[in-house]
């Protein structure tokens, strides 16, 4: 069955550098988009890029270009989500995503999210 | 960016209540739109998908209807478990939105 395992939380300060990894199995990891979605605290729920594990490219949400980083290491079916000079406000619960099928949009496979507390 | 607003934030009911929860597109997605289900502390769960389609394992008292701007989800006779925040999702175009969600709360 197709799992999606998140690393764990983590605390950093305004300014620092956040990596959060997502490890897929249960599917072929290079032939699905993993997304990244993000909720603060109490909040909504908002979508933050995409990567394409088997060729790299990617697609960021305009409000993330230039602090966020999306990579993939194929040989362990992991994606990673970089986010850089974090603020208080970046604060949140951030998921890795699946849609069921290259040609859908929604999301049937999540992640169990990992919580980034920036604080000073 | 398509904006999604959807309607009420929150609402009080019953056990056996029927509710409906609207989401409305500002411009037309056709019937790119889901629903999800979430609990504290969980992540989201797919409900209905292009709209109206119901997600395999899903209690047949959800269903959904629109198309265009405007969008419904209904539960049709509310259970205990049915307690979450409901969100939508527009997919017909990046970035991907969701709705502010809807609070369903035990009256």
């Amino acid at each position: 069955q197709v799992q999606l395992v998140q690393s764990g939380a983590e605390v950093k300060k305004p300014g620092a550098s956040v990596k959060v990894s997502c490890k897929a199995s249960g599917y072929t990891f290079t032939g699905y988009y993993m997304h990244w979605v993000r909720q603060a605290p109490g909040q909504g729920l908002e979508w933050m890029g995409w990567i394409n594990p088997n060729s790299g490219g990617t697609n960021y949400a305009q409000k993330f270009q230039g602090r966020v980083t999306m990579t993939r290491d194929t040989s362990i079916s992991t994606a990673y989500m970089e986010l850089s000079r974090l603020r208080s406000d970046d604060t949140a619960v951030y998921y890795c995503a699946r849609n069921y099928d290259i040609l859908t949009g929604y999301y049937g496979y999540w992640g169990q999210g990992t919580l980034v507390t920036v604080s000073s | 960016a398509i904006q999604l607003t959807q309607s009420p934030s929150s609402l009080s009911a019953s056990v056996g209540d029927r509710v409906t929860i609207t989401c409305r597109a500002s411009q037309g997605i056709s019937s790119a739109l889901a629903w999800y289900q979430q609990k504290p502390g969980k992540a989201p769960k797919l409900l209905i998908y292009d709209a109206s389609s119901l997600e395999s394992g899903v209690p047949s008292r959800f269903s959904g209807s629109g198309s265009g701007t405007d969008f419904t989800l209904t539960i049709s006779s509310l259970q205990p478990e049915d307690f979450a925040t409901y969100y939508c999702q527009q997919f017909n175009n990046y970035p991907r939105t969701f709705g502010q969600g809807t609070k369903v709360e035990i009256k």
